[in-house]
């Protein structure tokens, strides 16, 4: 079955700088690779996915890249603010996979400190 | 409002006590999952279901079971709760399948102690 490895466990940035978690998986048959935020207390939510056959996608501050000869994708967050402190899960769908499973990382905690 | 919701919210029980956690969506999701959390950490998946009368076991072994006799509602129920069952179940869902979205969209959670 799929494996996901994320790293860092724990991230601490000063304000106004840049972020960045990594993932690796371990089945070459995966192709969408979402990303979660969940705030202390919170339920996790969606920020940013992409699929096999896009290598980056943007949004605002937050971007996502994705290597499938590595097999490896990152979660980037330019200009951080004390409200992205969270922690982030990476995870992995299998293109093959009509349930929906998602194979989820182990989570990212982020601490932006002003 | 398109939600999906959990009750309780909390709840404290006893041991050997039978409970019942509730998860209902409002979405029109055919696809529903529990995962089972300790604070901040990883997600397990325990359950999960692609439609009314379709329940499957996840990777994590649990001692929780489920039903899915209709679309919106997919309880998850602990026939003797013990102290090793205190844990935050958190009740997902997904719409069926397209090429733009296979979202997860998750619920509040039922956070669980068990004394």
């Amino acid at each position: 079955g799929e494996n996901v490895e994320q790293h860092p466990s724990t991230l601490s940035v000063q304000e106004g700088d840049s972020a960045v978690i990594k993932c690796t998986y371990s089945d070459s048959a995966s192709n969408y690779f979402p990303w979660y935020k969940q705030e202390l207390g919170k339920r996790p939510q969606l920020i940013i996915d992409i699929r096999s056959n896009v290598g980056e996608k943007k949004d605002q501050r937050i971007a996502v890249t994705l290597n499938k000869t590595a097999k490896h994708f990152s979660l980037h967050i330019t200009e951080t603010q004390p409200e992205d402190s969270a922690v982030y899960f990476c995870a992995a769908r299998r293109t093959t996979d009509s349930w929906g499973k998602l194979q989820f990382g182990a989570g990212t905690q982020v601490v932006v400190t002003p | 409002e398109a939600d999906i919701y959990q009750t309780p919210r909390y709840l404290v029980i006893g041991t050997g006590k039978k409970i019942t956690l509730e998860c209902s969506q409002t979405m029109g999701h055919d696809k529903m999952y529990w995962y089972q959390q300790d604070p901040g950490m990883e997600l397990h998946l325990i359950h999960y279901s692609y439609g009314v009368n379709s329940t499957e076991k996840g990777d994590l072994s649990s001692e929780s079971t489920v039903s899915r006799i209709r679309t919106e509602h997919f309880p998850l129920t602990l026939e003797s709760a013990r102290p090793s069952h205190t844990s935050q179940y958190l009740c997902a869902s997904s719409p069926p399948r397209t090429g733009s979205s296979s979202e997860q969209y998750f619920g509040p959670g039922t956070r669980l102690t068990v004394t």
